[in-house]
C-alpha cells in the first residue's frame, strides 16, 4: 500500500539556518503530495502542495518539488525563524487508479525547534 | 468559513465504557474524513464519507467502532467498549468535491484518554 517516510527528528536549528526535512514515498498511480504544519496548540494546517511531478509547491518561503524519479519530497527553506518551529508532516494523496483515493497518508513527522 | 469544528476537545473515560465525538465540517463541504493521531506519529486514516455516505473505512476501524453522517452535514464516530490503546487524538477533515484542489481543512481534534 502507500506509505511516506519522513527523516528522523528531531531536527534543532539556529534562526536564519537552512532547513531541509527530507520526504520519500511509495504509491500506485499519480500521487498528489503535501506538507502540513502543526504549531503547538493547533490543528494541523496545509502547508503547501504539489499535483503532478516536477511541480514546485511554495508557501511561507518554504519550498518542495514533486520528483517522481526519486519519489521524494524535501520540504527546504533558506532561513528559518523562531516562530516555524513546529510539527511538519509529509502526505500523499492517492491519484485516481491508486491504492488510497481520496483519503491522505501521513508520515511520522518531524518536529522543528528553531533557537534565536 | 467557520472552519472545522470537533467536540469535545477533550474526553477521559474509563475502560470499558462508550464514547461520542462530534465533527462538523465547513458547511459546503461534502466530503468528510475522520483520522487518529498516536503520540509521535502522524494521523491514520480511518473513514471517509461523500455526503451521508461511508465510502471507505480502514481496516484499523475495528467493530468496535461506528461512524455516521446522516444528513450529510455533521458526523460522529462512537467507540464502544473503550480500551486503553484507544487513547489517541481523534482529527476530523473537510473538503470540497468540487474542482480539483484536494486540500483537506483539519479540526482541532478530540483527546481521548482511556483510564
Amino acid at each position: 500500500g502507500d506509505s511516506v517516510t519522513q527523516m528522523e527528528g528531531p531536527v534543532t536549528l539556529s534562526e536564519e539556518a537552512f532547513l531541509t526535512i527530507n520526504c520519500t514515498y511509495t504509491a500506485t498511480g499519480y500521487p498528489s503530495l503535501f506538507w502540513y504544519v502543526q504549531y503547538p496548540g493547533e490543528g494541523l494546517q496545509l502547508l503547501l502542495k504539489a499535483t503532478k511531478a516536477d511541480d514546485k509547491g511554495s508557501n511561507k518561503g518554504f519550498e518542495a518539488t514533486y520528483r517522481k524519479e526519486t519519489t521524494s519530497f524535501h520540504l527546504e527553506k533558506g532561513s528559518v525563524q523562531v516562530s516555524d518551529s513546529a510539527v511538519y508532516f509529509c502526505a500523499l494523496r492517492g491519484g485516481a487508479g491508486g491504492t488510497s483515493y481520496g483519503k491522505l497518508t501521513f508520515g511520522q513527522g518531524t518536529i522543528l525547534t528553531v533557537h534565536p | 468559513d467557520t472552519g472545522v469544528s470537533q467536540d469535545p476537545r477533550h474526553k477521559i473515560t474509563k475502560r470499558g465504557q462508550n464514547v461520542t465525538f462530534r465533527c462538523d465540517p465547513i458547511s459546503e463541504h461534502n466530503r468528510l474524513y475522520w483520522y487518529r493521531q498516536t503520540l509521535g506519529q502522524g494521523p491514520e486514516f480511518l473513514t471517509y464519507f461523500q455526503n451521508e455516505a461511508q465510502l471507505e473505512k480502514s481496516r484499523l476501524l475495528s467493530d468496535r467502532f461506528s461512524a455516521e453522517r446522516p444528513k450529510g452535514s455533521f458526523s460522529t464516530l462512537e467507540i464502544q467498549r473503550t480500551e486503553q490503546g484507544d487513547s489517541a487524538m481523534y482529527l476530523c477533515a473537510s473538503r470540497n468535491g468540487q474542482g480539483k484542489t484536494y486540500e483537506q481543512y483539519f479540526g482541532p481534534g478530540t483527546r481521548l484518554t482511556v483510564t
